[in-house]
C-alpha cells in the first residue's frame, strides 16, 4: 500500500544546531507540503512543493528550509534551530486538485 | 486570502449526544472544504470533503457537514456520539483553483470529549 512516511518520529536537538526531518511519500503525488502543529494554531503551513526542483515559502518559512530532488521527499531542514521552533511537524503529499492530502503520523521535535 | 475559524477549541458531549463541531471560513473564491479527524500521537485523517457538488456531505464514521454559502459555513455533526469519536477535528479549506495543489488553511482546531 502506499504511504507516507516521517523519519524521525521524536527528536531533541540544542539551539542553534542543523536539524533535517525527512518525509517520504510512495504515492507518487506531484504536491507536497510541510506544517507545524502548536496548541490554539491548528496546522500552519512551512513550505511547499508542486514538483520536482519546486518549492514555495508558507505562512511560516523563516527558519526552515525544503528541497525536492525527487518526487517522493521532500525533506525539511532547520537551518539553526531555536526553541521558538520546537513543534510537531507534520508532512502531507496529494495529488491533482480536487483530491485528499495525505498525512505522515508527525515528527515531535524538542529544541532545548 | 482564506482563513478557518472554529467555535470552541474544547467540546464535550455525552455519550449517545448529538456532535456539533462549527467551523466558518473566508475565502475570495469558491471554497473546497474539509474537516480532518486527529487521534492521539497520530497524523490527520479525511474525514469528509466539499469539493461544489452536493451541500450535504456525507463522511466516515457517521459523521456528515452542510455547506452553507450564506453563513460561510461547514459545521460538522454526528447524530449520536461515540466513546470513539474522542478526538481532535480539524475545519480546512483549499480554493478551487487548479494551481493551488490543494493547498490547505486549518482552523485552529476543537478538542471533542466524550463523556460516558
Amino acid at each position: 500500500d502506499a504511504e507516507i512516511t516521517q523519519s524521525p518520529r521524536h527528536k531533541i536537538t540544542e539551539t542553534g544546531r542543523q536539524v533535517t526531518l525527512a518525509c517520504h511519500q510512495t504515492w507518487n503525488h506531484n504536491n507536497m507540503f510541510w506544517y507545524r502543529q502548536d496548541l490554539g494554531h491548528g496546522l500552519r503551513l512551512i513550505h511547499y512543493s508542486y514538483g520536482v526542483h519546486d518549492t514555495n515559502k508558507g505562512e511560516v518559512s523563516d527558519g526552515y528550509s525544503v528541497s525536492r530532488s525527487n518526487t517522493e521527499d521532500l525533506p525539511l531542514t532547520l537551518e539553526s534551530a531555536a526553541s521558538s521552533q520546537t513543534s510537531v511537524y507534520f508532512c502531507a503529499s496529494s495529488g491533482d486538485w480536487n483530491t485528499e492530502a495525505f498525512f505522515g503520523q508527525g515528527t515531535r521535535l524538542t529544541v532545548v | 486570502a482564506q482563513s478557518v475559524t472554529q467555535l470552541g477549541s474544547h467540546v464535550s458531549v455525552s455519550e449517545g449526544a448529538l456532535v456539533l463541531l462549527r467551523c466558518n471560513y473566508s475565502s475570495s473564491v469558491p471554497p473546497y472544504l474539509f474537516w480532518y479527524v486527529q487521534y492521539p500521537n497520530q497524523g490527520l485523517q479525511l474525514l469528509l470533503k466539499y469539493t461544489s457538488a452536493a451541500t450535504l456531505v456525507k463522511g466516515i464514521n457517521g459523521f456528515e457537514a452542510e455547506f452553507k454559502k450564506s453563513e460561510t459555513s461547514f459545521h460538522l455533526t454526528k447524530p449520536s456520539a461515540h466513546m470513539s469519536d474522542a478526538a481532535e477535528y480539524f475545519c480546512a479549506v483549499s480554493d478551487q483553483t487548479e494551481n493551488a495543489g490543494n493547498m490547505l488553511t486549518f482552523g485552529g482546531g476543537t478538542r471533542l470529549m466524550v463523556k460516558p
